[in-house]
């Protein structure tokens, strides 16, 4: 089944970019996906890639997908300190769903 | 805007005793979830179910676990006898039969502590 791992931990400082990566193992996923928690809430999905693109660009956010390699970054441009929160990537286990989860990474924003 | 909602927020529980937790779905959403996030470790799937059966499940959901849709709006989680085990904070999830890119939409989830 579907393996995904994620770094825990990321700190940067406002304004600049935020990278996270994730990689995953079954090729066969057809979505995959990023996934925020703030704190005391539930996941939010951000934003998500087909496995048929190699990027996609959503306002501040760009995905970038290297399927021969099985990984996936989320790059945050001008990060704010709102932007603070644990970032899930989830790839479904086969075929759509269900999906399975990284360990998420800890974005901390410093002012 | 729809959205999923869980209740409790928080569910306080002694060992071996019964819980259940409520989930509404969206409302024209036929598949639904339950995931569970123990402190500090990742997100897992439970089940998954759709046309009034499970569809889905993994090793986690035992026969202490059972879900239910009594109704056209709820779907619930029970565990029959608590363990310590099972403090979790527990996600339920709904998406559509068919959407642009088959996303779940997730509750705020409920944190059961069992003492």
């Amino acid at each position: 089944g579907e393996d995904v791992e994620q770094s825990l931990f990321l700190s940067v400082r406002e304004g600049d970019s935020s990278v996270i990566n994730c990689t995953y193992t079954d090729s066969s996923s057809t979505y995959l996906y990023w996934y925020k928690q703030e704190p005391g809430a539930g996941l939010q999905l951000l934003t998500y890639i087909f496995s048929n693109m190699d990027m996609k660009q959503d306002q501040r956010l760009t995905v970038l997908l290297n399927k021969k390699d099985k990984h996936l970054s989320l790059r945050i441009a001008d990060t704010q300190t709102g932007d603070s929160a644990i970032y899930f990537c989830a790839a479904p286990n086969s075929g759509n769903t269900p999906l399975v989860f990284g360990k998420g990474t800890r974005l901390s924003v410093i002012a | 805007e729809p959205e999923v909602t869980q209740t409790p927020s928080h569910q306080v529980t002694q060992m071996g005793q019964e819980v259940i937790l409520r989930c509404v779905p969206i409302s024209n959403h036929l598949y639904f979830y339950w995931y569970r996030q123990i402190l500090g470790q990742k997100v897992e799937f439970l089940v998954s179910f759709y046309n009034n059966e499970i569809s889905e499940k993994s090793e986690i959901f035992d026969d202490q676990f059972s879900v239910e849709r009594p109704d056209g709006s709820n779907f619930t989680l029970k565990i029959r006898s608590t363990k310590l085990e099972d403090s979790a904070m527990y996600f339920c999830a709904s998406r559509r039969l068919a959407g642009d890119n088959n996303e779940q939409f997730f509750g705020p989830g409920t944190r059961l502590t069992v003492l």
